[in-house]
């Protein structure tokens, strides 16, 4: 079958550094993608990874690991407005995304 | 308007009913699609369609219908709504391609009761 985990929900303090792994097992894999969805609201796209190693794009990170199948979202300099929940996706062999149920990230003061 | 469209944002619905929800987006985007999400799971994909014309099932197809009749539009009906069904349903387009990202509407919040 076709998996993605992601941790429930992380807590983190503002300024900080907080990573959010997800793991993925599926049937090829033609790129990971990273949104992050407020409460309420529609997801939006943060970033993509096809190829192994770290892509940098202000704050946020993502990392990826096709041998192990693994990638990681890191967020520095953590803000109040961080607060969402983050949803892993996976393009599959048949190029439809494979969504993980999301991280919810708490930041506290 | 830029973007992705949809309607109605909220709605409850008696079981049994007949409803559909649109969906408009004026990017010109190849790809659409109908995802609902449900607390402690992810975006599953009911339907889809690549371009015009065209359209596939995805995880979750059944007791729903679309249709794609131009490049703008990409309406769900439910024939006959029951209660699992409560969700909230997005819509998204992509470009298409293997890399392009999907754009998301913000929603439509459905409760059968």
């Amino acid at each position: 079958g076709q998996n993605i985990d992601q941790p429930t929900e992380m807590t983190a303090t503002e300024g900080a550094i907080v990573q959010i792994n997800c793991t993925y097992q599926t049937s090829g894999f033609n790129g990971l993608f990273w949104y992050q969805q407020h409460a309420g609201e529609a997801p939006t796209f943060l970033s993509y990874n096809v190829l192994d190693g770290l892509e940098e794009k202000g704050r946020f990170s993502s990392f990826l690991s096709r041998s192990k199948g693994y990638s990681y979202l890191l967020l520095k300099e953590l803000q109040m407005k961080d607060s969402a929940s983050y949803l892993c996706a996976v393009k599959g062999s048949n190029y439809q995304l494979i969504w993980g149920a999301g991280t919810k990230l708490i930041i506290k003061p | 308007i830029a973007g992705i469209t949809q309607a109605p944002t909220s709605q409850i619905l008696a079981a049994g009913r007949r409803m559909t929800l649109r969906c408009t987006q004026d990017m010109r985007h190849n790809a659409m699609y109908w995802y609902r999400q449900d607390l402690g799971l992810g975006l599953r994909l009911i339907h889809y369609s690549n371009t015009a014309g065209t359209t596939g099932k995805g995880e979750v197809p059944d007791g729903y219908s679309v249709s794609r009749a131009n490049t703008d539009d990409f309406p769900l009906t439910l024939a006959s709504a029951v209660p699992s069904q409560t969700s909230v349903y997005f819509c998204a387009s992509s470009p298409g391609g293997e890399n392009t990202e999907a754009f998301f509407g913000q929603g439509t919040r459905l409760t059968v009761v």
